[in-house]
């Protein structure tokens, strides 16, 4: 099973800041690597797939990077709706697996 | 638009059974992968089990294999999941959520409560 390992945990930022995600996988998933916003009591939603596609409708300030074991997620500047936790996942092998979490919240 | 309803959660005692039902319009559904995602309280996602368009591939995760079975109607365009022998771990909310092929899960329902409690 291929583990991905989210950091930080949480990530404390004001609004209008930029905000850096990591992602990493225990082995190669090339770019087969999905991001996910959920916020409280919503389901996730698609934001980044193929490690750097934005999903349909998602704003230009997220993107995605990275291939094979290290990925990230940027936010170019914190908007009061992007207060969310962000999940990693990869789709390379099976079983599907997901990240802990990264929270990203208002400093 | 594309929609998926997830129903069928509860209460239930360990070592009961419940049958979680996702209803999906907006698209054609046997043209898709499917799957069923979980999230316990206060936790992170865990992908739960995955099935073809035609049915005939099926995966599970290794926490619910022999005891949960996944099934699709595709006239009835709808989703299933069988659960047996709950234990109070498999308490979640779970969520279906659609696969382009071999990829992402780009649609996701609301989700339904699951609670193994005595």
């Amino acid at each position: 099973e291929i583990v991905m390992t989210q950091s930080p945990a949480t990530l404390s930022v004001s609004p209008g800041e930029r905000a850096t995600l990591s992602c990493r996988a225990s082995q190669s998933v090339s770019n087969n690597l999905a991001w996910y916003q959920q916020k409280p009591g919503q389901a996730p939603r698609l934001l980044i797939y193929g490690a750097s596609t934005r999903a349909t409708d998602i704003s230009a300030r997220f993107s995605g990077s990275g291939s094979g074991t290290e990925f990230t997620l940027t936010i170019s500047s914190l908007q009061s709706e992007d207060f969310a936790v962000y999940y990693c996942q990869q789709y390379n092998n099976w079983p599907r697996t997901f990240g802990q979490g990264t929270e990203v919240e208002i400093k | 638009e594309v929609q998926l309803v997830e129903s069928g959660g509860g209460l239930v005692q360990p070592g009961g059974s419940l049958r979680l039902s996702c209803a999906v319009s907006g698209f054609t559904f046997s043209n898709y992968e499917m799957n069923w995602v979980r999230q316990a309280p206060g936790k992170g996602l865990e992908w739960v089990s995955y099935i073809s368009g035609s049915g005939s591939i099926i995966y599970y995760a290794d926490s619910v294999k022999g005891r949960f079975t996944i099934s699709r109607d595709n006239a009835g365009n709808s989703l299933y999941l069988e659960m047996n022998s709950l234990k109070p771990d498999d308490t979640a909310v779970y969520y279906c959520a659609r696969e382009a092929v071999a990829d992402r899960f780009d649609y996701w329902g609301q989700g339904t409560l699951v609670t193994v409690s005595s």
